[in-house]
Order: C-alpha cells, then sequence, then structure tokens
C-alpha cells in the first residue's frame, strides 16, 4: 500500500524566514494534494498537482511536484503568524482508490512573532 | 457557494451507544468521502459514496457504516461506540472523486466516554 511521509515533523520559524515542507511517496503519485489544518478543524485546501515537474503558487505558497512524481515539496516565502498549522499532503491512489486520499502524518507549523 | 457543512460539531456519546454524523457537499458534487483523524493514527479512510452507490471502502470494523441519499447527503453511523472511536470525523465532496480535488468539511469532533 502507498505511504507518504513527510519531514520535518515540526517546525518552528521566525516570521518573515522562508521554509519548506517535504512530502515522499513510496509509489508514483497520481495526484498530490495540499491541505492545511488549524488545530481541532477541517482541511483547508491548498494546492492539486498532477503532472511531473508541476509547480503552482497562491500567495506565498509554492508546491513543486517532482518530474519522477514521488516526491512533493511546499514553501512558503516570507512566512507570517497566518501560515502557522498543520500541513499535510494527500495522495490520490489513480484508479479504482475512489475518494480514497493517503494522507502523510502532517509538518506542524509554528511561526514566531 | 456553500462549502461542506457537517452537523453537529461536537458529539458525546457513551461507550456502547450508537452515533450518526451527517454531511452536506457542495452543490452538485456527487461524491462524498468520510475520514476519522486521531492523533496516534491521523487520516484514515473510511468510505466513498457516489450516487447512493459505496464505491470504496477503508480497514475499518463493521461497526462503521454509511449511506449516501439522492440529494447527495450522507450519513455515517458507528454503532457499540467505544472509548477508541473518539475522533474527528471529517467528510469530503467531490465532482467525482476523479482527480477533481476534494472540499474537506469542519468536521465531527467525537468523544466517548
Amino acid at each position: 500500500s502507498q505511504e507518504l511521509e513527510q519531514s520535518p515533523q515540526s517546525l518552528i520559524v521566525q516570521e518573515g524566514k522562508n521554509l519548506t515542507i517535504n512530502c515522499t511517496s513510496s509509489k508514483t503519485l497520481y495526484g498530490l494534494y495540499w491541505y492545511k489544518q488549524k488545530y481541532g478543524e477541517g482541511l483547508i485546501f491548498l494546492m492539486m498537482l498532477q503532472k511531473g515537474g508541476e509547480e503552482k503558487s497562491h500567495e506565498k505558497i509554492t508546491a513543486k511536484l517532482d518530474e519522477k512524481k514521488q516526491q512533493s515539496s511546499l514553501h512558503i516565502t516570507a512566512s507570517q503568524p497566518s501560515h502557522a498549522g498543520i500541513y499535510l499532503c494527500g495522495a490520490d491512489g489513480g484508479r479504482g482508490s475512489q475518494g480514497n486520499l493517503i494522507f502523510g502524518k502532517g509538518t506542524k507549523l509554528s511561526v514566531k512573532p | 457557494k456553500a462549502g461542506v457543512t457537517q452537523t453537529p460539531r461536537y458529539l458525546i456519546k457513551t461507550r456502547g451507544q450508537q452515533v450518526t454524523l451527517s454531511c452536506s457537499p457542495i452543490s452538485g458534487h456527487r461524491s462524498v468521502s468520510w475520514y476519522q483523524q486521531t492523533p496516534g493514527q491521523g487520516l484514515q479512510f473510511l468510505f466513498e459514496y457516489f450516487s447512493e452507490t459505496q464505491r470504496n471502502k477503508g480497514n475499518f470494523p463493521g461497526r462503521f457504516s454509511g449511506r449516501q441519499f439522492s440529494n447527495s447527503r450522507s450519513e455515517m453511523n458507528v454503532s457499540t461506540l467505544e472509548l477508541g472511536d473518539s475522533a474527528l470525523y471529517l467528510c469530503a465532496s467531490s465532482l467525482r472523486a476523479a482527480w477533481d480535488g476534494y472540499t474537506f468539511g469542519s468536521g465531527t469532533r467525537l468523544t466517548v466516554v
């Protein structure tokens, strides 16, 4: 079965600093999702990547999917306290896996003002 | 447009009881997936429904069941509650659950005492 490993598990950065979160899959990624979660709340959709080498940006967050489609990274530029939360990557298992997203354990981000 | 609505937001039940959670998807979305989130196991897939049919099921005991109505609203039921069922239950809706993207609700926090 497919597994996603996220690193680091937690991260504390000073406001204004850049940071990167990685997500590595044990199998080829057919679709990779990035979500953000505030403690005890629902998941907020950030981005979806499907093609090898694809890169998407929204405000100060950029996500990339490598050419081999087994690793993705999420980069935040000039972090702000509003970026704090848990970042989760989720993988679509491909044909026959309807609705079944496999998630990593998450990366907890704290931003110190 | 309205997002994914989950009710209730919080529930406290006694061991041995049963519980029903509700999820109303985004208008037009026909796929509803359910997930259980716990600190130890993270996000785990329960099941997915599309047009009132269960298409995919995770590795959970038969005490966990669900259904979907003709208006795409979905319910999940947990019978004979155990302490270990305490978790955040999240539902996600999608057009077809085929790389369409998944929008999550805010979740139902279930506490079993």
